[in-house]
């Protein structure tokens, strides 16, 4: 079945870049998603990626697809404390369902 | 648009007790979905409705009921709680078509004693 896996936890000064890595298993996913969720919140689509593209540039947001090696990775430019929350990342199944991982839950200290 | 919301905010059951927690959203969205998150296992899908009267069940259905009779509104029935059910619930709803901007709601923290 449909799997996607993240590491759970990540910190980082601020200033720095952070990379949240995810490895996803159904090869048919049109899209992958990543989705933030902050303290106390649901959770909010951040950016997504088609999946006959290898990257996606949105002002400090990078993402990175590797359909080989299914691997997917979100890069945050600059990171700030603002950005601490947890990052979901997604794909969706050919029945339209989104499968989320775990999260990673970025902490980014001063 | 008050986007999707949910009562009540949080929720203390005993044991065996019923409740439902009420979902609604005023963007017209056919699609709405239930999960329930956990520390360490992510969203997992409860139930999910593709349009007013057709609902199916999604990845951990037991224990759970949902109906649609309203575009609008889309609770999620507990008919008799268990421990092992004490979650923070999210409602969500989204258009049809690709890509899926899934709209979350604040969701519901629900503690069963």
């Amino acid at each position: 079945g449909e799997d996607v896996e993240q590491s759970l936890f990540l910190s980082v000064r601020e200033g720095d870049s952070s990379v949240i890595n995810c490895t996803y298993t159904d090869s048919s996913s049109t899209y992958l998603y990543w989705y933030k969720q902050e303290p106390g919140a649901g959770l909010q689509l951040l950016t997504y990626i088609f999946s006959n593209m290898d990257m996606k540039q949105d002002q400090r947001l990078t993402v990175l697809l590797n359909k080989k090696d299914k691997h997917l990775s979100l890069r945050i430019a600059d990171t700030q404390t603002g950005d601490s929350a947890i990052y979901f990342c997604a794909e969706s199944n050919e029945g339209g369902k989104l499968i989320f991982g775990q999260g990673t839950e970025l902490s980014v200290k001063p | 648009n008050a986007g999707v919301t949910q009562t009540p905010k949080f929720q203390v059951l005993k044991t065996g007790q019923s409740m439902t927690l009420q979902c609604a959203q005023d963007m017209n969205h056919e699609y709405m979905s239930w999960y329930r998150q956990d520390p360490g296992m992510g969203l997992r899908l409860i139930h999910y409705s593709v349009g007013a009267g057709i609902t199916d069940q999604g990845e951990v259905p037991n224990g759970y009921n949902v109906s649609r009779s309203t575009t609008e509104d889309f609770p999620l029935r507990l008919l008799s709680a268990a421990p092992s059910q004490t979650s923070v619930y999210f409602c969500a709803s989204r258009r049809p078509g690709t890509p899926y901007e899934q709209y979350f709601g604040p969701g519901t923290r629900l503690t069963v004693t």
